[in-house]
């Protein structure tokens, strides 16, 4: 069974702030996406990382594909309240059902 | 793009009764549609995949006989709760994946949150 371990579980912070979340897994994944999800809503996709080693950047936030591809990190510099959110990172591969981990639980403190 | 709709977005509903959720993929077709379960706080719970025109499969520990899936068009899939219990109360979320992107990418709407009295 594929397993995507996230990290850390929750997370509070003050505005300004950086912090990185991270994910990982022994399984290689051929591609891993990363969602964020307010309170009430379905997630929605940030970004969908494919190649190992892979750096994609959306405004403040820097998603990061392990060369093994079995793990990833996102970073958000200068955290705002709006950023504040679940974030859950997804493994794909083959096509079997997204892997999803726990979830990381933010909240930016103004 | 990739809009996927649910309706309701919320229902409550008396013990026994049946509830059915629907999700619509508006802007695309898809070729396959989740449905997860999500509890206060925490991750995901996939319940089921469903493929255009043949029955779902299941994950393990789902009851198929009381989680009825059909996906009879390529936009349109319904999870039906049947004669609802207190327990099966939930935020009940679809997604939907097809040929938009090379990856398996899946794109999920708003959730329907179930109130079972």
């Amino acid at each position: 069974t594929q397993l995507l371990e996230q990290s850390p579980q929750f997370l509070s912070i003050q505005e300004g702030e950086n912090l990185t979340v991270y994910c990982n897994s022994s399984s290689v994944f051929s591609s891993l996406q990363w969602y964020r999800q307010e309170p009430g809503e379905g997630p929605v996709l940030l970004v969908t990382v494919v190649t190992g080693g892979e750096v994609k950047k959306l405004k403040r936030l820097t998603f990061q594909f392990g060369d093994a591809r079995k793990d990833s990190s996102l970073h958000i510099t200068a955290a705002q309240p709006g950023d504040t959110g679940l974030y859950l990172c997804a493994g794909e591969s083959g096509n079997t059902p997204l892997v999803f981990g726990k979830g990381t639980r933010l909240s930016v403190i103004a | 793009g990739a809009v996927v709709s649910q309706h309701p977005s919320w229902v409550i509903c008396k013990s026994g009764t049946s509830v059915k959720i629907e999700c619509r993929s508006l802007d695309f077709q898809a070729t396959t549609m989740f449905w997860y379960r999500q509890f206060p706080k925490q991750s995901l719970m996939l319940m089921a995949t469903s493929n255009e025109g043949s029955k779902a499969t299941y994950e393990q520990g789902v009851e198929k006989d009381k989680f009825l899936i059909n996906h009879a068009s390529l936009t349109l899939s319904t999870l039906t709760v049947t004669s609802a219990h207190p327990e099966d109360s939930s935020f009940y979320i679809c997604s939907a994946g097809g040929a938009i992107s090379s990856y398996n990418e899946q794109f999920f709407g708003p959730g329907t949150r179930l109130t079972v009295l």
